[in-house]
């Protein structure tokens, strides 16, 4: 089944406290990006990434950093997670053809 | 940069049609997307549009494309509860880069 993996979908954490959520599709895609949705504000995004070894910033990407060594994966890393990071995390990656989005399931984050 | 807007908020009564709008600016706009989101879950692909079409039909749905006005709309016939979600509205243009619209939230009552 073509999906998109995030983990973990809940965490509960600290300022400072380094996180990681991992982001895996199993549809060959080259472009994946992360977002981030936040009441009233609607999706925003953080970074994303044309290909392998290939990523730029999006519209909010202070305070995250990602990685893009394997065509699946695209972790978005927490360095120092802040309480403005609170927030519900989408990874979503795309095809070619027309430009469609396959969103994972999201990630609730809580930094206290 | 580009910009997508929509209202946030639609209530409609169960069996009625809901309306959903949406305006962008980009010009360049290929594809045009509507992307439900129900509780708790990620976003999925409702229907999509391309530029040169005017309107598009899917069973209950119905996307209409002014491409001179940059208006897009989602028509759901027969509105149901389970139809109660977020539809975001989104396109893409020259840029590789999709822009979302903040989301309408439509709430189906009795």
């Amino acid at each position: 089944e073509a999906q998109v993996t995030q983990n973990p979908r809940y965490l509960i954490t600290v300022t400072g406290k380094k996180l990681t959520v991992t982001c895996s599709q199993n549809m060959n895609h080259e472009y994946m990006s992360w977002y981030r949705q936040d009441p009233g504000l609607g999706l925003r995004q953080i970074y994303y990434s044309m290909n392998v070894e290939v990523t730029d910033k999006g519209d909010v990407p202070e305070g995250y950093k990602v990685s893009r060594k394997e065509k699946r994966n695209f972790p978005l890393i927490l360095e120092s997670p802040s309480p403005n990071q609170t927030s519900l995390y989408f990874c979503a990656s795309r095809t070619g053809n027309t430009g469609e989005l396959f969103f994972g399931e999201g990630s609730r984050l809580t930094v206290l | 940069g580009e910009d997508v807007e929509q209202s946030l908020f639609l209530s409609v009564r169960e069996g009625d049609s809901s309306v959903i709008n949406c305006t962008y600016t980009d010009s360049s706009s290929t594809y045009l997307y509507w992307y439900k989101q129900e509780p708790g879950a990620g976003l999925q692909l409702l229907t999509y549009i391309f530029s040169n079409m005017d309107m598009k039909q899917d069973q209950r749905l119905t996307v209409l494309l002014n491409k001179k006005d940059k208006h897009l709309s989602l028509r759901i016939a027969d509105t149901q509860t389970g139809d109660s979600a977020i539809y975001f509205c989104a396109e893409k243009g020259g840029s590789y880069i999709p822009t979302f619209g903040r989301g309408t939230s439509l709430i189906v009552h009795p």
